[in-house]
């Protein structure tokens, strides 16, 4: 009963370097989120996607990239790591409409 | 726009009832969710509040106002494990719970 897997849990990159977070969901869930969490922030949304194939951006959509190829993957790409980018972030999905997200464990992502 | 407010810190004792108050400035309000997040770990789902009135889920309920844009969650018979962030969060555009706007949330430590 995986729910939301995401990897890695942690990372250190180096300004300007590139990487992907993985986020991966078993309950054939159509929808899905990435979420940025900062200390006096809260959650804010990245990027989503309401299923295979459709992505849209969320408050806070610069300098990342999504893609949705299949219902259980939400890969997100960091295309050019910047210092602000240093921070938690958690994958969440959901069936849509008023039910609960379901969020991943998290990644903290620290730039240097 | 969108505006969502918490307390950022509350205490209260062991075995006491404590209110954590949320107050919300949004267009096309569609419901309101309570999440619970303990110190480096994903937040979880507490309730869902869509029409006026109190839900109540065992030691935890939730009261929606939406003319006065307004919630609270209450904690009954505080116990030490629901020293946590408590996450309020709206959701818009459609009801899609993929879309949620949180607050900042409140840190609530339950002292003995």
């Amino acid at each position: 009963n995986a729910g939301v897997t995401q990897t890695p849990k942690f990372q250190v990159l180096k300004t300007g370097q590139s990487m992907t977070l993985q986020c991966a969901q078993d309950m054939n869930h159509e929808y899905m989120s990435w979420y940025r969490q900062d200390p006096g922030m809260g959650l804010r949304l990245i990027h989503y996607s309401v299923g295979a194939g459709i992505t849209d951006q969320g408050e806070v959509p610069n300098g990342y990239n999504v893609s949705r190829s299949t219902t259980e993957d939400f890969p997100l790409r960091l295309l050019s790591a910047a210092p602000s980018q240093t921070s938690v972030y958690f994958c969440a999905s959901s069936y849509g409409g008023p039910t609960e997200a379901f969020f991943g464990q998290g990644t903290r992502l620290t730039v240097v | 726009g969108q505006n969502i407010d918490q307390p950022t810190e509350m205490t209260a004792t062991e075995g006491a009832i404590v209110q954590i108050n949320c107050t919300y400035q949004t267009s096309g309000f569609n419901g309101l969710f309570w999440y619970q997040q303990h110190a480096g770990e994903a937040p979880t789902f507490l309730s869902y509040n869509v029409l006026d009135g109190l839900e109540e889920k065992g030691r935890f309920s939730s009261f929606l106002s939406r003319s006065k844009g307004y919630s609270y969650l209450l904690l009954k018979e505080l116990q030490m494990k629901d020293s946590a962030s408590y996450l309020c969060a709206v959701t818009n555009y459609g009801g899609a719970t993929n879309k949620l706007i949180f607050g900042t949330g409140t840190l609530l430590a339950v002292q003995p």
